[in-house]
């Protein structure tokens, strides 16, 4: 599976939108783009997944850059229950991987 | 069920006792993934099923763990002998099917202390 790399922090005011951004240079063509968090020590939450197309859903946005490179998890209306760590995982079509390959993720904190 | 629940949520064994932790998957779903997290934000992969037949074991440390998937059971994970390292969340996840284009499903974890 690619790599990704994303911030290790950011902050984020309660009522803002907060952009997580998510690079993954070495995305091949058939890979998805997917979007899980993980709030305090609860399971990993599925959130959003994407090809190219930008998608939405009740939770959020996912925008796909045009060459794949990078990606941006949008939350449009952050509340203090959104502070977790967020996961951006490229896998492997074509069978789909076998599993899902974490990295290290973003913690984000809302804040008042 | 709706969600995946795995049990016990918290386990303490000393040294060198067993450990057995449980999974039980959404009703319906065919695969099950195993993850272990020793530290804050890092997941470790350990072994996924296809029904009852194991996926992927790339994860799986050749000594004292085993898992297996047996039909109308929960799924289990048995880690012989434990070592203090291997105190840490446990978590099982379910999806319906394994394609790039499906999400998996995670349950809460069981907090495995090893005193």
């Amino acid at each position: 599976d690619a790599k990704t790399t994303q911030p290790t922090s950011m902050d984020c005011a309660e009522g803002r939108a907060a952009n997580l951004p998510c690079n993954h240079s070495t995305i091949s063509g058939n890979e998805y783009v997917y979007w899980y968090r993980q709030i305090h020590s609860q399971g990993p939450q599925y959130i959003i997944h994407g090809l190219k197309n930008n998608e939405t859903n009740e939770m959020a946005s996912l925008i796909i850059t045009e060459d794949r490179k990078s990606s941006t998890l949008i939350l449009p209306h952050a509340t203090l229950r959104d502070t977790a760590v967020y996961y951006c995982i490229v896998r492997v079509a074509g069978g789909g991987g076998n599993k899902l390959t974490f990295g290290t993720g973003t913690q984000l904190k809302v804040e008042l | 069920g709706e969600e995946v629940a795995q049990t016990p949520k918290h386990l303490v064994r000393g040294e060198g006792q067993k450990a057995k932790l449980y999974c039980a998957p959404i009703k319906g779903h065919s695969y099950v993934f195993w993850y272990q997290q020793v530290l804050k934000n890092e997941f470790k992969f350990l072994i996924s099923f296809q029904n009852e037949n194991v996926f992927d074991e790339t994860g799986m440390p050749k000594e004292r763990f085993s898992a297996k998937c047996l039909p109308n059971s929960p799924c289990s994970l048995e880690i012989q002998a434990t070592k203090l390292e291997d105190s840490a969340v446990y978590f099982c996840a379910s999806s319906q099917q394994w394609t790039e284009n499906t999400e998996a499903f995670f349950g809460q974890g069981t907090r495995l202390t090893v005193v």
